[in-house]
């Protein structure tokens, strides 16, 4: 069974500009959650979505913000880029609530 | 909110020696994971814990939650290379999200 893809691995973009992450589950996983890390707050709780609902959210600003489609497949998107939001990204998919969560290899974003 | 602890924050071991790591809750524990992450890379799920005084080992590592459910632990026998990594204790938080600890990163030398 295939594992969580996350795509693009690596992506620079400079202040102001916007960004779209894209994570696929794993096939009949349908919970998507999103994380940040960085090396000085750890990892951080961005969303969770589930059949296309917003579960749950993070303490982060309304530049985050995400969806899920109808194949789970889930986006995250950045809008006007600040250097703090270098960090890796991580999406997890899991079978349910009471399920582990099972992490792609993340998205870096560096922003310049 | 709950907050987990871990320590140490950082191990340097030599090959062949016992390890713990510890992981700390400020509230009843309600399920336990713990991770292993290499650097810049996804986390890889080692194990759950739900009940108190409940163990699980997997190949060399085994982990502990306490019957308090508020401490879990991690111990690895007889470290190797491939041990090394950063260590992530993981709990259903307040508000039903995943929260985790602020890591424990293992450097294991021959």
């Amino acid at each position: 069974k295939a594992g969580v893809t996350q795509t693009p691995r690596y992506l620079i973009k400079t202040r102001g500009q916007q960004v779209t992450l894209s994570c696929s589950p794993i096939s009949g996983h349908r919970s998507v959650s999103w994380y940040q890390q960085t090396p000085g707050q750890g990892l951080q709780f961005l969303f969770e979505y589930f059949s296309e609902t917003q579960r749950n959210k993070g303490n982060f600003p309304g530049r985050f913000s995400g969806r899920q489609f109808s194949n789970s497949r889930s986006e995250m998107n950045v809008s006007t880029l600040e250097l703090g939001d270098s960090a890796l990204y991580l999406c997890a998919s899991s079978l349910d609530r009471r399920s582990p969560l099972h992490f792609g290899n993340g998205t870096r974003l560096t922003v310049t | 909110s709950q907050e987990l602890e871990q320590s140490p924050q950082s191990l340097i071991v030599q090959e062949g020696k016992n390890l713990t790591i510890n992981c700390t809750s400020s509230k009843t524990l309600y399920g336990l994971y713990w991770y292993k992450q290499k650097y810049g890379e996804g986390l890889i799920f080692l194990m759950m814990l739900q009940k108190g005084g409940e163990e699980k080992s997997h190949e060399k590592i085994t982990a502990k939650l306490d019957e308090k459910k508020q401490q879990s632990s991690l111990h690895i026998t007889a470290s190797q290379p491939s041990h090394a990594g950063i260590y992530l204790c993981g709990a259903d938080g307040d508000t039903d999200k995943l929260i985790f600890g602020t890591g424990t990163r293992l450097q294991v030398f021959p």
